[in-house]
């Protein structure tokens, strides 16, 4: 498959407990974004990756939040002490970097209770 | 930053007729104006996409038309099918630096057969 792949694709845990999601982008492509859609809403921006250097986080995302890109591949989304509120669809796209097309992952699902 | 309104939010057509979604932006600077269609627990996939040096675009029975002195652009789907049932999302960004897209909140589209 040489689509975006995310690791789990659902997620459930109790409040105050630590996560990570995992994405493997489209081989090649240099840029790395992920974003958060809750129900009935558009993907919100969380940070983005050229390469292995994470270069924008919204505001979105709280000092809870962190994101790795160690080797210009894959990319790593962690939460630690997760709330409710961060129950959400976490997506992930790559792209190119020069044709501004963006290819969502399938998602990960994060349940808080 | 970048703000994108969508309308309408629900869109119900008769299968065969036409629709049409609407979308307004904020940032003169946005040059690249993406469409995803997104089923039901899916990924957003991209089905057309513009940019600003291109008034209009068409792709088989879709075509998406840009604006930018009125800083809008629509969506226009013809002969509309039951497999055209979706959550449809505009979306805008540009090419200085980070490419992250700003969505608009969505457009559910139910073609009645």
């Amino acid at each position: 498959d040489t689509g975006v792949s995310q690791d789990p694709r659902h997620k459930i845990t109790k409040r105050g407990q630590n996560v990570t999601f995992r994405c493997d982008p489209i081989s090649e492509h240099n840029r790395l974004y992920w974003y958060r859609q809750t129900l009935g809403q558009g993907p919100e921006f969380l940070t983005y990756f050229q390469n292995e250097a994470q270069l924008e986080k919204s505001r979105l995302l709280s000092d809870r939040f962190s994101a790795e890109r160690p080797k210009g591949s894959f990319s790593t989304l962690e939460i630690q002490r997760t709330e409710q509120g961060d129950s959400a669809m976490y997506l992930c796209a790559s792209e190119l970097g020069i044709y501004n097309e963006q290819f969502f992952g399938p998602g990960t699902r994060l349940t808080v209770l | 930053g970048e703000n994108v309104e969508q309308h309408p939010s629900t869109l119900s057509v008769q299968e065969g007729d036409s629709a049409v979604i609407k979308c307004t932006y904020s940032d003169s600077a946005s040059n690249y104006f993406p469409w995803y269609k997104q089923e039901l627990g899916k990924r957003p996939q991209l089905i057309i996409d513009i940019r600003s040096n291109v008034g209009e675009k068409k792709d088989q029975r879709i075509a998406v038309t840009l604006n930018k002195t009125a800083k809008h652009f629509s969506l226009h789907i013809t002969e509309t099918q039951p497999e055209d049932s979706a959550v449809y999302f505009c979306a805008a960004s540009s090419d200085f630096g980070n490419e992250k897209l700003t969505f608009g909140t969505g457009t559910r589209l139910t073609i009645i057969p």
